[in-house]
């Protein structure tokens, strides 16, 4: 089955303890992104990355990190997590980094810092 | 800069009643255009998507969104709601001539179906 795999889909975590959200992908999409979601904000990208390799920086980028070392895999990293990215995540892949290409979500991570 | 913009982030209707979601975006070229569907505790899924084709767009369980260019507006309609519509609807836009890659999400929507 074609899918988009997050893991942990829940997550308890305490101010400064180093975090990695994992997400893979099934269907050889070149272009993989990261979300989060907040009440009243819609999505608003992290990162994104258009092939293996190659990422760059989404509109809220602040204290996080990726990488894209396989094409599958496109991990979230929170070096030193705070209260405020308390939030829902969203790994998002598409086949390649074109517009009108649907986009396929994971099933969310929920973050919480305290 | 595109945006998007999501009137009424909570709309609610009677199960039979027609379902009116609305969504102006700015852009400076003819965007692409997308509806996705959030049920609770689940990740986004496309309902449809417009790509300067048919302006009237067919989606899937029954949605459809009529892109009007003079109106800057791609609202999403169906006739009648059946009480599995209840979700959140995120209206997106993205730019065909940007290097970015970057899909914009309006702040949703949420629909509530009253028996």
């Amino acid at each position: 089955e074609a899918q988009v795999t997050q893991n942990p889909r829940y997550l308890i975590t305490v101010t400064g303890k180093k975090l990695t959200v994992t997400c893979s992908q099934n269907m050889n999409h070149e272009y993989m992104s990261w979300y989060r979601q907040d009440p009243g904000l819609g999505l608003r990208q992290i990162y994104y990355s258009m092939n293996v390799e190659v990422t760059d920086k989404g509109d809220v980028p602040e204290g996080y990190k990726v990488s894209r070392k396989e094409k599958r895999n496109f991990p979230l990293i929170l070096e030193s997590p705070s209260p405020n990215q308390t939030s829902l995540y969203f790994c998002a892949s598409s086949p390649y980094a074109i517009e009108a290409t649907e986009a396929f979500f994971g099933q969310g991570t929920r973050l919480t810092v305290v | 800069a595109q945006s998007v913009t999501q009137l009424g982030s909570h709309v609610s209707v009677s199960e039979g009643a027609l379902v009116l979601l609305r969504c102006n975006y700015s852009s400076s070229v003819p965007p692409y255009l997308f509806w996705y569907v959030q049920y609770p505790n689940q990740g986004l899924q496309l309902l449809l998507k417009y790509t300067s084709a048919a302006t009237l767009v067919k989606g899937i369980n029954g949605f459809e969104a009529e892109f009007k260019k003079s109106e800057t507006s791609f609202h999403l309609t169906k006739p009648s709601a059946h009480m599995s519509d209840a979700a959140e609807y995120f209206c997106a836009v993205s730019d065909p001539d940007s290097s970015a890659s970057k899909i914009i999400f309006g702040s949703g929507t949420r629909l509530s179906i009253r028996p």
